[in-house]
């Protein structure tokens, strides 16, 4: 059965204060790896595709690795509006994603 | 991005009247749509998988004849939530996946309160 963790479940920042985000998976043929962002009350929204071990993806001050167990989400001087729920996914054999319970990030200014 | 619309993005019913919830896909053609409950501080929870003109297949445990999801064009999925109970009150989401990308797309949540 394919799993995700995600850790840690919050993780609060000061403005600026660079930090990263894990997601543990365990499936079986790796698709794809997903990254989200959810703000409150909102459908999640998409950031970044991984597909292979090795691969990295930017965006802004974000950052997304992957290696054959785990990914990072690296957060390069976050600022306030970077506050959110940041959601890993997993597709194995199936078109379906399996997500992670989320880290919920804080930056305070 | 492509663009996912969910309709409406809150709506309060009575215990025992049912509520649909519309998910649309804007500008590409979804082949097949997902359905997702949310609860608070928790996960994703997948409901059901829905591919234009068949039957929506459901996730063990959620009950299909109380969740009724139509697929009736390749744009446009519905959710359905039948004799609602406040034990149904929740964040719903709908997912589209056009084929052609891997990632899905997500419509901006519909948060249902029974009352």
């Amino acid at each position: 059965e394919d799993q995700v963790t995600q850790s840690p479940e919050a993780l609060r920042l000061q403005e600026g204060e660079s930090s990263s985000l894990n997601c543990s998976y365990t499936v079986s043929g790796l698709r794809g790896l997903f990254w989200y962002r959810q703000d409150p009350g909102k459908g999640p929204e998409f950031l970044f595709t991984l597909y292979s071990a090795g691969e990295e993806k930017e965006k802004e001050r974000l950052k997304a690795t992957l290696t054959k167990k785990e990914s990072f989400l690296h957060i390069t001087a976050p600022k306030p509006e970077d506050s959110a729920t940041y959601l890993c996914a997993v597709q194995g054999g199936s078109e379906k994603l399996v997500f992670g319970k989320g880290t919920k990030l804080t930056v305070n200014p | 991005g492509a663009v996912v619309s969910q309709h409406p993005s809150r709506v309060i019913c009575k215990s025992g009247t049912s509520v649909k919830i519309e998910c649309r896909s804007l500008d590409f053609q979804a082949t097949t749509m997902f359905w997702y409950r949310q609860f608070p501080k928790q996960s994703l929870m997948l409901m059901a998988t829905s591919n234009e003109g068949s039957k929506a297949t459901y996730e063990q445990g959620v009950e299909k004849d109380k969740f009724l999801i139509n697929h009736a064009s390749l744009t446009l999925s519905t959710l359905t939530v039948t004799s609602a109970h406040p034990e149904d009150s929740s964040f719903y989401i709908c997912s589209a996946y056009s084929g052609g990308a891997p990632e899905a797309f997500f419509g901006q949540g519909t948060r249902l309160t029974v009352v």
